[in-house]
């Protein structure tokens, strides 16, 4: 069966580091999405891709954050300069239409 | 800006027990999903309500939507200790952006 894939499962990095998560998407699928959670708290929208394009980002996709499709598969969220408040579990999901998004694993990160 | 809520946050029950959980929204919106997630998993999606009046069943579980009063509930019927997980709501905006409840931590005791 098709799935997401996320890596690094965990990554631990300094504060003011730069972070790149990766993911894979499912092949047809055509919308792309970051959320994160904080551990034990809600899930939150971080941002949503279309066409190449970001097509919404939430309030706490600010100007240190990035997202990319750099070569047709992969599907990145960079993270310029890390701070502690970013630690969180961070993921990927992809959907084909205006249907069921599909999760990934998600990755967690810890900035120290 | 769509609001979210869940309730309750938090719920102990006894296996064989019934209850429900609720989701409220604020704002106009045809598709609605649960998810469930286990500590430290991923979100699996549980049932995907696309219209008003739906009504999904799986296993033990039940969702429904009334799109009318902006309102859903996932139905536990004879719980057991495997459904023990977070259940979340997420309410789909026009864009195709997902917008989720705060979860429900279940937890069904012997």
């Amino acid at each position: 069966e098709p799935e997401v894939t996320q890596t690094p499962s965990h990554q631990v990095t300094q504060m003011g580091q730069e972070v790149i998560l990766r993911c894979v998407p499912i092949s047809n699928h055509l919308y792309f999405y970051w959320y994160r959670q904080i551990l034990g708290q809600k899930v939150e929208f971080l941002v949503s891709f279309y066409n190449n394009e970001i097509s919404e980002k939430s309030e706490i996709f600010d100007d240190q954050f990035s997202v990319e499709r750099p070569d047709g598969s992969n599907f990145t969220l960079k993270i310029r300069s890390t701070k502690l408040e970013d630690s969180a579990m961070y993921f990927c999901a992809s959907s084909l239409d205006a249907g069921e998004l599909f999760f990934g694993e998600g990755s967690r990160l810890t900035v120290l | 800006e769509l609001k979210v809520e869940q309730n309750p946050l938090f719920l102990s029950m006894q296996e064989g027990k019934n209850y429900t959980i609720y989701c409220n929204y604020s704002t106009t919106s045809d598709r609605l999903y649960w998810y469930r997630q286990d500590p430290g998993k991923s979100l699996e999606s549980l049932f995907v309500l696309l219209s008003n009046g739906a009504v999904k069943q799986e296993g033990r579980l039940m969702a429904s939507l009334d799109t009318k009063a902006r309102l859903s509930t996932l139905h536990i019927t004879a719980a057991v200790h495997d459904l023990s997980a977070t259940y979340f709501c997420a309410v789909a905006l026009f864009n195709n952006d997902m917008r989720f409840g705060a979860g429900t931590r279940l937890t069904v005791k012997p």
